[in-house]
């Protein structure tokens, strides 16, 4: 169980477009999800952290109007990075977890973007 | 705040050998540990999920321990393969918060 299932895995974009990274929990509903970046040979940077229905909230010095995250229901997120520039290439992962502390949090496969 | 040490950063072993991962975490007010491995590439792969009430978790040839007093955890990998070389990361859940601290983690080799 608990299986975060995260689309596309590799995507090349030209600069200036936007591109959109799926999130899904497959057999939980996730009342929160967050996504990383994470630069190569590097530790996980939480970018931000979004509720189910809510407003996403995001980490000092993330640019929320770049990167677009909706969390329109229990199972599925999405941000989309818009207006992509070479230095948004990166590794982007999410992860879910379910109301009350007793649960663990399951990671998406990760989708690298390359900007070019 | 919350940081989260682990040690050693990098670690080559022979096919065979029994090996500990460290975790170290500067505040005992956490609801759970987890350990994960991420290979080169990927995502994360959730290995052992600890409360904060258990002391140990096993799972086949791994198993996890929890001291939160002393603010410690350790990965005990036994008979250690070639198919275990990944990048160990250990990130503990701090009251009162949803989001994870995460360690630097440490990069596991098995040599054949």
């Amino acid at each position: 169980g608990a299986v975060v299932s995260q689309h596309p895995s590799r995507v090349i974009c030209k600069s200036g477009t936007s591109v959109k990274i799926e999130c899904r929990s497959l057999d939980f509903q996730a009342t929160t999800m967050f996504w990383y970046r994470q630069f190569p040979k590097q530790s996980l940077m939480l970018m931000a952290t979004s509720n189910e229905g809510s407003k996403a909230t995001y980490e000092q010095g993330v640019e929320k109007d770049k990167f677009l995250i909706n969390h329109a229901s229990l199972t599925l997120s999405t941000l989309t990075v818009t207006s992509a520039h070479p230095e948004d290439s990166s590794f982007y992962i999410c992860s879910a977890t379910r109301t009350g502390a007793n649960y663990g949090y399951t990671f998406g496969s990760g989708t690298r973007l390359t900007v070019v | 705040k919350q940081e989260v040490t682990q040690i050693p950063a990098a670690l080559s072993v022979p096919e065979g050998e029994n090996l500990v991962l460290n975790c170290s975490f500067t505040d005992s007010a956490i609801y759970n540990l987890q350990w994960f491995r991420q290979d080169p590439g990927k995502g994360l792969t959730s290995l052992l999920l600890i409360q904060s009430s258990q002391r140990e978790q096993t799972s086949g040839r791994l198993n996890a321990s929890l001291d939160k007093s002393s603010g410690r955890s350790t990965l005990y990998i036994a008979a250690s393969q070639p198919g275990d070389s990944a990048t160990y990361l250990c990130a503990v859940r701090p009251g009162g918060s949803e989001k994870l601290v995460f360690g630097k983690g440490t990069k596991l080799t098995v040599n054949p």
